[in-house]
């Protein structure tokens, strides 16, 4: 059974940029969580969705957005990219989400913002 | 918002040692779970804890949830270097709030 895939896995983008990244779950798993991951403040966080639709949000701002295709399939994107984005994002599915159950991981794409 | 916290943030034991990282929550949750993430990788998952008072074993792994489903923590007998990594436990409160919370870790470096 192939894993969580994200793409692109490492990118480098200047301020004011935007960035689309994207989430394969595993066959099946209709939840799609994305984190935010930094070395001083873990995992953060940013949005779950189930079958299309978001079904909660963390506490960032607007520029960082998200959807979920049919196909289980996500993406999130970042418009007017700031400093402070540069990050690990991980992307994680699994079967129902609601905060139970295990959760997936991919390998994350890292960002970096000049 | 729900709030995990997560002690000691770093701990570096001689191979051979045990290790214990805890995690506590603001509110009650409903369930528990610890996630290994070894250094350049993504978060694994190891368990996830439901019933106030469990305590779960994997080997060497030991897994308990407070009787008052609160705090909850991770015990590692005779660490070997495998065990390398940060632990991390993420708890989830119930209601429609769909997401799990996540403490900031802990990173484990073990000295051969």
């Amino acid at each position: 059974k192939a894993g969580v895939t994200q793409t692109p896995r490492y990118l480098i983008k200047t301020r004011g940029q935007q960035v689309t990244l994207s989430c394969s779950p595993i066959s099946g798993h209709r939840s799609v969580s994305w984190y935010q991951q930094t070395p001083g403040q873990g995992l953060q966080f940013l949005f779950e969705y189930f079958s299309e639709t978001q079904r909660n949000k963390g506490n960032f701002p607007g520029r960082f957005s998200g959807r979920q295709f049919s196909n289980s399939r996500s993406e999130m994107n970042v418009s007017t990219l700031e400093l402070g984005d540069s990050a690990l994002y991980l992307c994680a599915s699994s079967l129902v989400g609601r905060g139970t159950g295990e959760l997936f991981f991919g390998e994350g794409s890292r960002l970096t913002v000049l | 918002g729900q709030q995990v916290m997560q002690i000691p943030q770093y701990q570096h034991v001689q191979e051979g040692e045990d290790f214990t990282t805890y995690c506590n929550s603001s509110t009650t949750l409903s369930n528990i779970q610890w996630y290994k993430q070894r250094p350049g990788g993504h978060p694994v998952f190891l368990i996830q804890l439901v019933k106030s008072g469990e305590v779960k074993k994997q080997k060497r792994l030991t897994f308990q949830f407070g009787e008052a489903k609160k705090n909850s923590s991770l015990h590692i007998t005779a660490t070997q270097t495998t065990d390398v990594g940060t632990y991390f436990c993420a708890g989830y409160s119930g209601g429609s709030n769909y997401k799990l919370t996540f403490g900031k870790g802990t990173l484990l470096t073990v000295n051969p």
